[in-house]
This record gives C-alpha cells, structure tokens and sequence, in this order.
C-alpha cells in the first residue's frame, strides 16, 4: 500500500532563512508527487506536482522541490520564507493510471515564521 | 462564483444523530472526494466518486454514507454519528486527467457531542 512520511511535525524558521521540508513515500511504481499547503481555515492549495521529466520541479509563491528516486523523497524547498508561508504542508502522491486520482497524504508540517 | 463549495461550514450534533454535510463543484469536474482532516493523520480519504451514480471506499469509509445523483453534488451522511467522527471534513474535486489536481473546499468542521 502506498503512504507518505512528513518526518517534521513542526518547523521553526526565521523570515528570510531558507527552507526545506522532507516527504518520503512509498508506492508501488513511480507515482505522481504533490505538495500542497493549507492557510488556516481553509481549504488546500496545490503548489507544485511532479510526474516526469526535470526532477526540480517549481511551483507557485517560490516553492520548488526535488524528486530524488534513489531516496523515494520528494522535498520542498525555498530560498528565502517570507512571514506569509506560515501553514501547514502536506505531501500527497496519487497514481500515474487508474486510482482516479486518489490522493493519499501525508501528516503534514506545521511550519511556523519567526519575525 | 464559479468553485466549490460546503455546508455547513461548522456543525455542532449529539452522538447518534443524523448529519448531512453537503458538496457542490461548478466546474462539471468528474471526481470528486471526501476526506477528514484529524491530528496526527493528516487528510484520509472517505469516499470518492468517479461520476454521477458512481462512488467507492476510500480509506475510512466505516460508519458514512455518500450519493452521487447529479455531477455537481455529492453529499456525505453520516446516519448515526459518533465522537470519532468529529473532524474537519473536506471535498475535493478533479476533471480526468491523471494527476489532475484537486481543488478543495473550505471545510466543515463537525463536532459530536
């Protein structure tokens, strides 16, 4: 069965520091990745997905992240944070065929932005 | 506007209670799906829908019930609710493609008293 591993609960960082948050999953073939984020409140936004091709993929609001095969990882990353990317972070895969893109998520990282 | 919407947006019921938490999509997209949000899990998924008269269990499907009779809507009932089932519940929807992404509603957030 298919899961994914936010390892980071909650994440501290100060505005204008870099950022990485770590998503592990496990599938049975290369899926689709997603890293969506959750303002509070409110619904889920997609940042950035991958399927194929270029394994640094970039998303909205300066996210980007890396697909690395060899470590079933798939982070998210930017350079500098800024006080508004304070939510929650959710890592998500889904299937390449079939599955009708059901998503299977992560716990998710609670990222917190020190001023 | 064109989106998708939930109601209610907060519900406070009694254990045994019948609830109704509703889901509608402007956009005619084909799936559409339903998932809690609790601490420490993350989102897992309740029940998903591939099209009107079409619907199938996701992770946590024990104790709801889900229709889908127009492409648009696609209610969730939990016929006798119980504390467990207090969550923050979400519909997504997505058109076909593979890897399509998953527009979210806002959330309902249930509390059973």
């Amino acid at each position: 069965a298919q899961s994914v591993t936010q390892p980071d609960i909650h994440i501290t960082v100060s505005e204008g520091a870099s950022l990485e948050l770590r998503c592990n999953y496990s599938y049975g073939a290369t899926p689709y990745l997603f890293w969506y984020v959750q303002s509070p409140g409110q619904g889920l936004q997609l940042l950035l997905k991958y399927f194929s091709g270029d394994t640094l993929v970039q998303g909205i609001k300066g996210f980007e992240a890396e697909f690395k095969r060899s470590q079933s990882s798939f982070n998210l990353r930017k350079p500098s944070v800024h006080w508004s990317d304070a939510a929650e972070y959710f890592c998500a895969v889904g299937p390449i065929t079939g599955g009708g893109n059901k998503l299977t998520f992560g716990t998710g990282t609670q990222l917190k932005v020190e001023l | 506007d064109a989106g998708i919407t939930q109601s209610p947006r907060y519900k406070i019921t009694e254990t045994g209670r019948q609830v109704t938490l509703m889901c509608h999509q402007t956009w005619s997209h084909s799936y559409m799906f339903w998932y809690r949000q609790d601490l420490g899990h993350g989102l897992r998924l309740i029940y998903y829908s591939a099209a009107a008269d079409i619907t199938d269990k996701g992770e946590v499907p024990d104790g709801y019930v889900v229709s889908r009779s127009k492409t648009e809507n696609f209610p969730l009932t939990l016929e006798s609710a119980t504390r467990s089932q207090t969550s923050v519940y979400f519909c997504a929807s997505s058109d076909l493609r593979p890897g399509g992404e998953l527009f979210f509603g806002e959330g309902s957030r249930l509390t059973v008293l």
